[in-house]
């Protein structure tokens, strides 16, 4: 158990929805980060967080949206679903958002848009 | 530009050394890393290097780095089936911690 959780677990929903996928870092690791992995595009960064600011950025689509709250959680939303949207969705933190800060991995969340 | 290549399977007897190659193109990662993923999990970060080295040794992991060549390896030694995973090579251009993935090596371990 890396101490970084995800939720939900698994989302299936339609095409054209919008959904919310959530993440809590462990416990006193103020970096977030977002990252897709699909079968097409392997794994991909989304997007950073580090204390509820944006700090690097990825091949994040228009359509996906994220956010740190003061409480360091972060949730990525992700509108006008397609079906290649389906992947798993993986959070992960760190102490800083710097490269020698191991990041901690999630579980992930499954989505699947049908 | 930022592009991190490995190849995709691999497959060896267990008792046998495994490794495992990328290449990445970014030269300013001060950081190479290894992370492990196996079936339904998510990713646990086995080893890195720092790019000023050119080898680190972790137990059974020894980590090999061509900084000229931008050639990273990872060798698992005795490999056993509970290596069976796929494994990530990984950059992180710039100084804010993204990680750049590889596609991902498939380890297959035959008892």
């Amino acid at each position: 158990d890396s101490g970084v959780t995800q939720t939900p677990k698994h989302l299936i929903t339609a095409t054209g929805q919008r959904v919310t996928l959530r993440c809590s870092p462990r416990s006193g690791d103020l970096s977030v980060y977002w990252y897709q992995q699909s079968l097409d595009q392997g794994l991909q960064f989304l997007i950073q967080y580090y204390n509820g600011e944006e700090r690097a950025k990825g091949n994040i689509l228009e359509r996906f949206s994220a956010q740190q709250f003061p409480d360091l959680h972060s949730e990525l939303n992700l509108s006008s679903l397609e079906l290649g949207d389906s992947a798993l969705y993986f959070c992960a933190s760190s102490v800083g958002g710097l490269p020698n800060n191991e990041q901690f991995f999630g579980p992930g969340t499954r989505l699947t848009v049908l | 530009g930022e592009d991190v290549e490995q190849s995709l399977f691999l497959s060896v007897r267990e008792g046998d050394s495994s490794v495992i190659n990328c290449t990445y193109t970014d030269s300013s990662s001060t950081y190479l890393y290894w992370y492990k993923q196996e079936p339904g999990a998510g990713l646990q970060l086995l080893t890195y290097i720092f790019s000023n080295m050119d080898m680190k040794q972790d137990q059974r992991l020894t980590v090999l780095l061509n900084k000229k060549d931008k050639h990273l390896s990872l060798r698992i030694a005795d490999t056993q089936t509970g290596d069976s995973a796929i494994y990530f090579c990984a950059e992180s251009p710039g100084n804010t911690g993204k990680l750049i993935f590889g596609q991902g090596t498939t380890l297959q371990v035959k008892p």
